[in-house]
């Protein structure tokens, strides 16, 4: 069965680069149509999609964060790695990863398998 | 890339029927369909309940049905059930560019 895990610190000082790792098994991010996406939810708002890793490690971001963001894999440790540089306390949020399923043209479907998402507050 | 359009807030009362809209313009909802609809409990991560407007995963109840109109998704759970009750947000694929755009949620309640 698929799941997803995410670590990081859960306390970073604004401007500093936070570096998230999600953590996978039941798949591989090697499979033709597999992707990991990232997406956070501040308290009490809506989620808000991040980053997403194809299979053959194309890489897509959101429009509004792009400059801060990267995403990599590592496919022999089932782990995909976030970074978000320039933190600042408005990223105060749960950050999850998710297992996607891909398109015939690389649309994303689906986010169907949830990591439990790790809680990044920013704060000095 | 704006945020999809949701009713913040639905309500029925037990076996009723409730369903919430999704709207968003013809870059998104209305020019694909990979529209995906998620529930979410208080402290808890989503969970899948329909994908691709209108399919729906193994596991989830047939109450839970999805579909479209144009720039509009809607999600409809019909019997409503107390576990029913949390937070749902729709999501759609939006170009090669900006890949999953969300709703801005809709919390539901069981009366």
């Amino acid at each position: 069965q698929i799941t997803l895990k995410e670590s990081g610190p859960t306390l970073v000082k604004p401007t500093q680069t936070l570096t998230l790792t999600c953590m996978f098994s039941g798949f591989s991010l090697s499979s033709s149509g597999v992707g990991v996406g990232w997406i956070r939810q501040p308290p009490g708002k809506a989620l808000e999609w991040l980053a997403f890793i194809y299979w053959d490690d194309d890489k897509r971001y959101s429009p509004s964060l792009k400059s801060r963001l990267t995403i990599t894999k590592d496919t022999s440790k089932n782990q995909v790695v976030l970074t978000m540089a320039y933190m600042d306390p408005v990223d105060t949020a749960t950050y999850y990863c998710a297992h996607s399923l891909v398109g015939r043209f690389g649309e994303l479907s689906v986010f169907d398998y949830w990591g439990q998402g790790t809680l990044v507050t920013v704060s000095s | 890339q704006s945020a999809l359009t949701q009713p913040p807030s639905a309500s029925g009362f037990p076996g009723q029927s409730v369903t919430i809209s999704c709207t968003g313009s013809s870059s998104d909802v209305g020019a694909y369909n990979y529209v995906s609809w998620y529930q979410q409990h208080p402290g808890k991560a989503p969970k899948l309940m329909i994908y691709e407007v209108s399919k729906r995963p193994s596991g989830v109840p047939d109450r839970f049905s999805g579909s479209k109109s144009g720039n509009t998704a809607s999600l409809t759970v019909s019997g409503l059930q107390a576990e029913d009750e949390g937070d749902y947000y729709c999501c759609s694929y939006a170009g090669s560019n900006n890949l999953g755009v969300f709703g801005t949620g809709t919390k539901v309640t069981v009366l």
